[in-house]
């Protein structure tokens, strides 16, 4: 594998249920991130990882709850979601020192029932 | 708080000529990023090219440059000899300077078309 790879590439989840996106990064870098794109609505940073540390997030719900095992590594883990957390999720890593430009993954395709 | 600004959702091209992609943005920083990524279809934001604030040069990567206009505060790309694979989402993103110069603010985008 190589780049940013992200898993499962689609999802359909009900408002009950508890899932979680996984994202692998193989680039050596020290810094993960969350990003949720909607139709018709720029990118929102959700989440920010530096050195494995929770350095950010943007007044997210509950509902979403990232997790950070490890440098190439992280998560986001999902519970009762709405439907208007349908989106595309994308993962990215750099490096954190620096304006280093960030690499993504493919994209979580979520669709809340 | 930063914001960029692009004001064409939709650019059509003829194939084989270039197109430009305009950008504003507006900081109250001295120092910061500007980077430009395209989205295919299938969903993944690629990267393209990067402008720092103090690079006195504009930047180029392949046919693919960009228009550094610091005083107007513009970053507009230039996408030369432009092929049917250019067809994507094009999105300028901006990161501040400092302890924050991860926190990237995306544009709304513009779909770039490449006719035959």
């Amino acid at each position: 594998e190589t780049g940013v790879t992200q898993t499962p590439r689609h999802l359909v989840m009900g408002m009950t249920n508890k899932k979680s996106l996984k994202c692998e990064q193989h680039l050596g870098h020290n810094a993960m991130y969350w990003y949720k794109q909607s139709a018709k609505k720029p990118l929102e940073l959700m989440f920010v990882y530096s050195l494995e540390e929770r350095v950010e997030n943007n007044s997210v719900p509950s509902r979403f709850s990232p997790e950070c095992p490890n440098s190439s590594h992280l998560f986001l883990h999902l519970h009762t979601l709405q439907p208007e957390d349908s989106a595309l999720y994308l993962c990215a890593s750099s490096q954190s020192d620096s304006y280093n430009e960030q690499f993504f993954g493919p994209g979580t395709r979520l669709t809340v029932l | 708080a930063q914001k960029i600004t692009q004001t064409q959702p939709g650019m059509f091209v003829q194939e084989k000529e270039a197109v430009t992609l305009d950008c504003t943005y507006d900081t109250s920083d001295q120092s910061y990023g500007l980077f430009w990524y395209k989205q295919p279809s299938s969903g993944e934001m690629i990267f393209l090219i990067y402008q720092g604030s103090y690079d006195e040069q504009n930047a180029t990567e392949g046919r693919y440059s960009l228009n550094f206009q610091k005083a107007r505060k513009s970053a507009n790309l230039v996408i030369s000899a432009s092929q049917l694979g250019d067809s994507a989402m094009y999105f300028c993103a901006m990161t501040p300077g400092g302890g924050s110069n991860y926190k990237l603010t995306f544009g709304k985008g513009t779909l770039l078309t490449v006719n035959p």
